[in-house]
């Protein structure tokens, strides 16, 4: 199956700051990643999906200007939490698709707490 | 928009059997997908299910009934290490998925 590896698994970080989450796909071009969020004991939320060499499309009430995203290559894409705040405090989670017909296949998850 | 309805919580003894439930309405249907989630960790696939019927999976079983909106997952001889929490997940399209709430399954001895 599609391998995907995601950094940090954690992160802390003060508010105010930004911190920046990689996703990569390690045995698939992935022209298509899609990240989501979750909170405690909440479904998994997809935020935005990340286009290859070109923007990324954002979900009804996901501010892309906080969420900052960008997918320059093949095998990489980042998602930027911007000036993070303590709401901003989740589990986030990347995926991809190998094909039509196979399951997505996740990143490790990155766990955000902001201070 | 989608509505995918799972409960939120259940108990079982290890060796038996659980069902786990999921009812969806959504604006399109291309496969269900049951997911597994330890705590902290990320989802990993269980079982996809895109015509009716059942589908199984060494302990795993998954049913699909697309004219009721209506999925179940099987979990058969419980062990200690099925406790987690089981996600049900529609695609939408091509790619697009939306997901449960989850089901914390515990498993005790």
């Amino acid at each position: 199956g599609a391998v995907v590896s995601q950094h940090p698994s954690w992160v802390i970080c003060k508010s105010g700051t930004s911190v920046k989450i990689e996703c990569r796909s390690l045995d698939f071009q992935a022209t298509t990643m899609f990240w989501y969020r979750q909170f405690p004991k909440q479904s998994l939320m997809l935020m935005a999906t990340s286009n290859e060499g070109s923007k990324a499309t954002y979900e009804q009430g996901v501010e892309k200007d906080k969420f900052l995203i960008n997918h320059a290559s093949l095998t990489l894409s980042t998602l930027t939490v911007t000036s993070a705040h303590p709401e901003d405090s989740s589990f986030y989670i990347c995926s991809h698709w190998a094909g039509k017909n196979t399951e997505a296949f996740f990143g490790q998850g990155t766990r955000l707490t902001v201070v | 928009g989608q509505n995918i309805d799972q409960p939120t919580e259940m108990t079982a003894t290890e060796g038996a059997i659980v069902q786990i439930n999921c009812t969806y309405q959504t604006s399109g249907f291309n496969g269900l997908f049951w997911y597994q989630q330890h705590a902290g960790e990320a989802p990993t696939f269980l079982s996809y299910n895109v015509l009716d019927g059942l589908e199984e999976k060494g302990r795993f079983s998954s049913f699909l009934s697309r004219s009721k909106g209506y999925s179940y997952l099987l979990l058969k001889e419980l062990q200690m290490k099925d406790s987690a929490s089981y996600l049900c997940a529609v695609r939408d399209g091509d790619y697009k998925l939306s997901f449960g709430a989850g089901t914390t399954v515990t498993v005790r001895a």
